[in-house]
């Protein structure tokens, strides 16, 4: 099972709304509602920012959003602030061994 | 409030054996799975496997199977990971990562992080 593929890196503009992809297989994403997606800040612990494709845990901004299509599941932050800054993984459970595979992640500039 | 609590930071020589330590605080261990990741330095995340106190059935991925040894103390709440030999390639940070009971949930409380450095 390989890492999901995500872009090595998105950018955009304060108050801008970006998107970031996290393709996987029919044996993953397209198979279970089940992505998520950390946010790491530099030397910090990666954090839970979406589960269950879109959910949000209690005290995550709704700046942040998830969805899924196909074997491809997306983040967009709308409202882009200097604090999203940091990188992204996305991880989906995949039912087999490896249960669990993350993706490449994507460093967010902001401009 | 609830976190998990990790132990320090560590310098092993290649071949040496090392056992890193996960202290679940503000809930008991038995009512959520522990899993591990690794990040080596500037890379990505890397899931190694998880297991559940009441469970001898722990999933490790083959990336990591027979590498390591995942396991826990239920009487104080802690959950450990441990190697028998350490290779240069084993230097990074590691995660240990709370998941709920419910299968494919995600990982919703994360460690600090202890890093390992590997050199001789």
């Amino acid at each position: 099972q390989s890492a999901l593929t995500q872009p090595a890196s998105v950018s955009g503009s304060p108050g801008q709304s970006i998107t970031i992809s996290c393709a996987g297989s029919s044996s993953d994403i397209a198979r279970y509602n089940l992505v998520s997606w950390h946010q790491q800040h530099p030397g910090k612990a990666p954090k839970l920012l979406i589960f269950d494709v879109s959910d949000l845990p209690s005290g995550v901004s709704n700046r942040f959003s998830g969805s899924k299509s196909g074997n491809t599941a997306s983040l967009t932050i709308s409202g882009l602030q200097a604090e999203d800054e940091a990188d992204y993984y996305c991880c989906s459970y995949t039912g087999s061994s490896p249960l669990y595979v993350f993706g490449t992640g994507t460093k967010v500039t902001v401009l | 409030e609830v976190q998990l609590v990790q132990s320090g930071a560590e310098v092993k020589k290649p071949g040496e054996s090392l056992k890193i330590s996960c202290k679940a605080s503000g809930y008991s261990l038995s009512d959520y799975w522990m899993a591990w990741v690794r990040q080596m330095p500037g890379k990505g995340l890397e899931w190694m496997g998880i297991m559940h106190p009441d469970d001898p059935n722990i999933r490790y991925s083959p990336s990591f199977e027979g590498l390591v040894t995942m396991a826990a103390d239920r009487s104080i709440n802690t959950a450990y990971l441990h190697w028998g030999g350490l290779r240069a390639s084993d230097t990074g940070m590691y995660y240990c990562v709370r998941r709920p009971h419910r299968t494919g949930a995600a990982f919703d409380v994360w460690g600090p992080g202890t890093w390992v450095t590997v050199s001789s």
